[in-house]
C-alpha cells in the first residue's frame, strides 16, 4: 500500500510570496494533520482535518490556512512568507489514533 | 517550560550497545505515547505506540511509559549502524494534535 504522499519535494520562494502544498493520506484515512518541523526541532502542529472539516489548530498566526478535499486529500497554504516560515512541513494521515507521516516538503523562503 | 522535554544528544554508542531514550512531560492530559525514528532530510516514521503505564515490546525496541512520574523511555537492544537517526518522542491528549519532543540524535558507531 502507497504510504501518505506530498508534493511538491522542494520548494524555493521569495519574501511575501505565497504557497500550496498538497498531501495525499493513506487509502481509507480520513484524517489529515499538518505540522511545521524547524531545523533541529520537533515537528509543530498546525492543523487537523476530518471528514473536510477542521478539527483542530496550532498556534500558527492567520496567514497559514488549509482545506480537505472529498477524495481527503488536502493543501495547505501559507500567505505572505517569512524568512521563518523556511521549514520541513510534514503531512500525517490517521485512522485511529496512530498518526504516519508524508516525506514532508521543504521550504525555503528567501 | 515545554510540555515535553527530551535531552537533544548527540548521543554515540558501540554497535551492540543497549540505547535508552527518555522524554518527560508536564501535561497529565496526555493520554496516548509515541516513539518515532527520522532519518535525516526525511519524514518521522512511527516504531511504537501506546497508551496506558508499563511497557511495550517489539522486536528490538521496548517502550516504557510511567504515568505517575511523566516519564517515558525508548530501550533498542542490540543497536546497529542503520539505527542511527533522530529518535521523536510525541504524546496526544486524544486530540490528534501531537505534541514532540525536540528528538534526541543517536549515532551508532560500527
Amino acid at each position: 500500500d502507497a504510504g501518505v504522499t506530498q508534493s511538491p519535494t522542494h520548494l524555493i520562494k521569495t519574501r511575501g510570496q505565497q504557497v500550496t502544498l498538497r498531501c495525499s493520506p493513506i487509502s481509507g484515512h480520513k484524517s489529515v494533520s499538518w505540522y511545521q518541523q524547524v531545523l533541529g526541532q520537533g515537528p509543530q502542529f498546525i492543523f487537523q482535518y476530518y471528514e473536510k472539516e477542521e478539527r483542530g489548530r496550532g498556534n500558527f498566526p492567520d496567514r497559514f490556512s488549509a482545506r480537505q478535499f472529498p477524495n481527503y486529500s488536502s493543501e495547505l497554504n501559507v500567505n505572505a512568507l517569512l524568512l521563518g516560515d523556511s521549514a520541513l512541513y510534514l503531512c500525517a494521515s490517521s485512522l485511529e489514533e496512530t498518526q504516519y507521516f508524508g516525506p514532508g516538503t521543504r521550504l525555503l523562503v528567501l | 517550560q515545554k510540555e515535553v522535554e527530551q535531552d537533544p544528544g548527540p548521543l554515540s554508542v558501540p554497535e551492540g550497545a543497549i540505547v535508552s531514550l527518555n522524554c518527560t512531560y508536564s501535561n497529565s492530559a496526555f493520554q496516548y505515547f509515541m516513539w518515532y525514528r527520522q532519518y535525516s532530510r526525511k519524514g518521522p516514521e512511527l516504531l511504537m505506540y501506546t497508551y496506558s503505564s508499563g511497557n511495550k515490546e517489539d522486536g528490538r525496541f521496548t517502550a516504557q511509559v510511567d504515568k505517575s512520574s511523566k516519564y517515558i523511555s525508548l530501550f533498542i537492544r542490540d543497536s546497529q549502524p542503520s539505527d542511527s537517526a533522530t529518535y521523536l518522542c510525541a504524546m496526544d491528549t486524544g486530540r490528534r494534535a501531537l505534541t514532540f519532543g525536540s528528538g534526541t540524535r543517536l549515532q551508532v558507531q560500527p
